[in-house]
């Protein structure tokens, strides 16, 4: 167990829907990582945000959104929702950038299926 | 060009065996940091080792070890004495920036089956 919670662990939803994946880091980590994993992309950074700010951005589309509350959890809103999209999407956490361990753990991944 | 690159999409290993997982890297940046993960059938990203750029020795962690190259830009996994469980995809990633903008680039992959 990494610490790292996500929820839902299965999602079913139809095309142009919009749905909202929840993310809790581990305790003290400030960072947390969305990650997407589909077949055909394989694993791709979407976004970071540390300590409620946004701090990189990889290759998000414009209909996906998200953001980091003050108790540190994370949502990851995605609308207009695509076949495409359907994929596992990940969170992840880290104590960067005021620890000195690199490591990004890993929850268990929200399945999103689009049909 | 790909940043990440493993070019075993698939190894069968016998168990008890030692097995080595290739992964080539490009990066302009001096700081930068190298991670090797598994993803079990289950689906979870499960963290296995990391190197940095400037660590002196090659990192370890139990059974986990990385032999990590630096001129020839290689971080390959070794795994000793492989047993069934480590069935899996194991992913190369590779971290690069600096002051807390740290997005992970992974490879594709390479789907290991070990054989009782």
């Amino acid at each position: 167990d990494s610490g790292v919670t996500q929820t839902p662990k299965h999602l079913i939803t139809a095309t142009g829907q919009r749905v909202t994946l929840r993310c809790s880091p581990r305790s003290g980590d400030l960072s947390v990582y969305w990650y997407q994993q589909s077949l055909d992309q394989g694993l791709q950074f979407l976004i970071q945000y540390y300590n409620g700010e946004e701090r990189a951005k990889g290759n998000i589309l414009e209909r996906f959104s998200a953001q980091q509350f003050p108790d540190l959890h994370s949502e990851l809103n995605l609308s207009s929702l695509e076949l495409g999209d359907s994929a596992l999407y990940f969170c992840a956490s880290s104590s960067r950038p005021t620890g000195n361990s690199y490591e990004q753990y890993f929850g268990p991944g929200t399945r999103l299926t689009v049909t | 060009a790909q940043k990440i690159t493993q070019t075993q999409p698939g190894m069968f290993v016998q168990e008890k065996e030692a097995v080595t997982l290739d992964c080539t890297y490009d990066t302009s940046d001096p700081s930068y940091g190298l991670f090797w993960y598994k993803q079990p059938s289950s689906g979870e990203m499960i963290f296995l080792i990391y190197q940095g750029s400037y660590d002196q020795q090659n990192a370890t962690e139990g059974r986990y070890s990385l032999n990590f190259q630096k001129a020839r830009k290689s971080a390959n996994l070794v795994i000793s004495a492989s047993q069934l469980g480590d069935s899996a995809m194991y992913f190369c990633a590779m971290r690069e920036g600096q002051g807390g903008n740290e997005k992970l680039t992974f490879g594709t992959g390479t789907r290991l089956t070990i054989i009782p």
